[in-house]
Order: structure tokens, then sequence, then C-alpha cells
């Protein structure tokens, strides 16, 4: 089945630097990369998500890259904020279900 | 904006008794899911759910788990004798078509097994 790597499980940053999240998977066949967002106590919440057929996508402050050689992906989130601050999950899928990274806590230090 | 409603938020019960948990999909989406997140680990699919049945499921859930439309709102997923182990956040989600569509998750059910 599909494995999930992601990196770091933990990153802090000062209020307006970048952060950037990586992730890798192992099954060639997935092609639908989403990132979530886990505020304490709630569900994952969609903040974008890209599918294979390309290799870029942005939306606002955030990013994310797909290189489907590599089989990597990351996520870019710039000018961070103070709510910013929560638990990042990448997620890889070939059909119906999702399998997720282990997570990046995510602090940003006003 | 339309989102996937579960209940109950908490739910502490004793080892061996049954369990369902309610979930509310998005009104127009087709597949549902249920996945779990026992503390401090990843997010795991359990199963997914298509017209009226099973389409894929995962080796964690076994015979003790199962899920039901009762009727063309509501998804449940019983858990027929709870172990400790089975203490975990579960989360609803349901997508409008399946292969590569957005999935929407529920805010969770947490499930304390004593």
């Amino acid at each position: 089945g599909e494995n999930v790597e992601q990196h770091p499980s933990t990153l802090s940053v000062q209020e307006g630097d970048s952060a950037v999240i990586k992730c890798t998977y192992s099954d060639s066949a997935s092609n639908y990369f989403p990132w979530y967002k886990q505020e304490l106590g709630k569900g994952p919440q969609l903040i974008i998500d890209i599918r294979s057929n390309v290799g870029e996508k942005k939306d606002q402050r955030i990013a994310v890259t797909l290189n489907k050689t590599a089989k990597h992906f990351s996520l870019h989130i710039t000018e961070t904020q103070p709510e910013d601050s929560a638990v990042y999950f990448c997620a890889a899928a070939n059909d119906y279900k999702l399998s997720f990274g282990a997570g990046t806590t995510v602090t940003v230090r006003a | 904006e339309p989102e996937v409603t579960q209940t109950p938020s908490h739910q502490v019960t004793q080892m061996g008794q049954e369990v369902i948990l309610r979930c509310v999909p998005i009104s127009n989406h087709l597949y549902f899911y249920w996945y779990r997140q026992i503390l401090g680990q990843k997010v795991e699919f359990l199963v997914s759910f298509y017209n009226n049945e099973i389409s894929e499921k995962s080796e964690i859930f076994d015979d003790q788990f199962s899920v039901e439309r009762p009727d063309g709102s509501n998804f449940t997923l019983k858990i027929r004798s709870t172990k400790l182990e089975d203490s975990a956040m579960y989360f609803c989600a349901s997508s409008e078509t399946g292969y590569g569509n957005t999935i929407y998750f529920g805010e969770g059910s947490w499930l304390t097994v004593v």
C-alpha cells in the first residue's frame, strides 16, 4: 500500500517568515495530493490540493509543488501569521482512500 | 459553507459495549468514509462507502466494525464490542465523487473505551 513520509515533525518559525513542509510517497500510481490543517480538537480542514497533471498550485500565501518523478511534494506557507499555528498533514491517494503523513506541528512565534 | 457533521463529539464507553457513531455527510456527496486517529498517530483509513455498499476497507475494519446508511442523510459506524485499543478520534468524511475528488472531514467523535 501507499506509504507517506512527512518532515519535519515540528517546525517553529518567526512571524512573517516562510514555512516549508515536505512529503514523499511510495506508490507511483498516486495522483491526488491534498494538504490538511488540523487545529486542536477539530477535524482536518483541507487547505490546498494538487493533482498529478499539475506541478505547482498557489492560493494566496499557500503553495504546493509536486515532483512526480521524485515522488515528493511540498507545502509552502509565506508571510506566516500566528493563526497558521496548527498541525499540517499531507496525504496521497490513487483511489478512494487517503494515506496520511504523520503530521507537522507548526508554531508561529510572534 | 456545507459541512460534515458528527455526533457525539465525545463518548466514553465500557469495554465490550456497542458504540454507534453518527455522521451527516454533505448533502450532494455520494462517497462516504470513516477514518480514525489514535492519539499521537497518523490519520488512518477505515472504510469507504458508495451506492449503499462498502467499496473499500482497510485491515483495521474487521468484523467488529460495520457501516450503514439508514436513511437519506445519516451515515453510521458501529463498533460491536469495543476494545481498549478502539479508543481514538473517529472522523467521518465525504466527497462528491470518488476517485481523486476533494474529501471533506467532520470535526470528529472522540471515543474513549474504559
